[in-house]
């Protein structure tokens, strides 16, 4: 079946570094995949639509200088978390839909970032 | 706009007990109504989707949601508990004119299951 590949599923940073997830759809094409946020105990928060060759759309509240996405092909999506402070800490998860087959969105494992 | 309710923050059951885990919806046109489990520090995984046609639903792993558009619910089911069973559930709303857009959450029922 599809499958989302996230990388890393962990990281720690030091305050004010810059850290890079990848999303990857490993059997399929996505022209979108989709970035959410997830505080402990909580449901998951969209922060931004990823579409392939064209700029993200964020999600009201979501400061697009700070977590930057780049959808270079239809198999990879990057957020990046540009100078990552203690409050950036959280559970990040990225997802996509196969644009041939109109699929339902398929999760990545996530990304658990905690920033010292 | 859109909105998904799950009323049950956490639930309890037995193993073996019998499973209903509410959802509710709020949404402006036909949806498509998904429910995702979550273990913990992992991804989201499908569990049953509904799109159309009969309103009882299968899933995976045993689990069953019918769509009740006169309740706005799409309530998820399952006989026998298992203790794996034991994760966050979230059900999620996406527009019927494309499936893999992008989807609307509830806010998850975390299931604990006892021996």
């Amino acid at each position: 079946g599809a499958v989302v590949s996230q990388h890393p599923s962990r990281v720690i940073c030091k305050s004010g570094t810059s850290v890079k997830i990848e999303c990857r759809s490993l059997d399929f094409q996505a022209t979108t995949m989709f970035w959410y946020r997830q505080f402990p105990k909580q449901s998951l928060m969209l922060m931004a639509t990823s579409n392939e060759g064209s700029k993200a759309t964020y999600e009201q509240g979501v400061e697009k200088d700070k977590f930057l996405i780049n959808h270079a092909s239809l198999t990879l999506s990057t957020l990046t978390v540009t100078s990552a402070h203690p409050e950036d800490s959280s559970f990040y998860i990225c997802s996509a839909s196969d644009k041939d087959t109109n699929s339902p969105l398929h999760f990545g494992n996530g990304t658990r970032l905690t920033v010292t | 706009a859109q909105s998904v309710t799950q009323p049950d923050i956490h639930i309890t059951v037995s193993e073996g007990a019998s499973l209903e885990l509410r959802c509710n919806y709020s949404y402006g046109a036909t949806p498509y109504l998904f429910w995702y489990v979550q273990s913990p520090g992992q991804g989201l995984q499908l569990l049953l989707k509904y799109f159309s046609g009969d309103t009882l639903v299968q899933g995976i792993k045993g689990f069953e949601a019918e769509f009740k558009r006169s309740q706005s619910s799409f309530n998820l089911r399952k006989p026998s508990v298992h203790w794996s069973d034991a994760a966050e559930y979230f059900c999620a709303v996406g527009p019927a004119n494309n499936a893999g857009n992008m989807l609307t959450f509830g806010g998850g029922t975390r299931l604990m299951v006892k021996p």
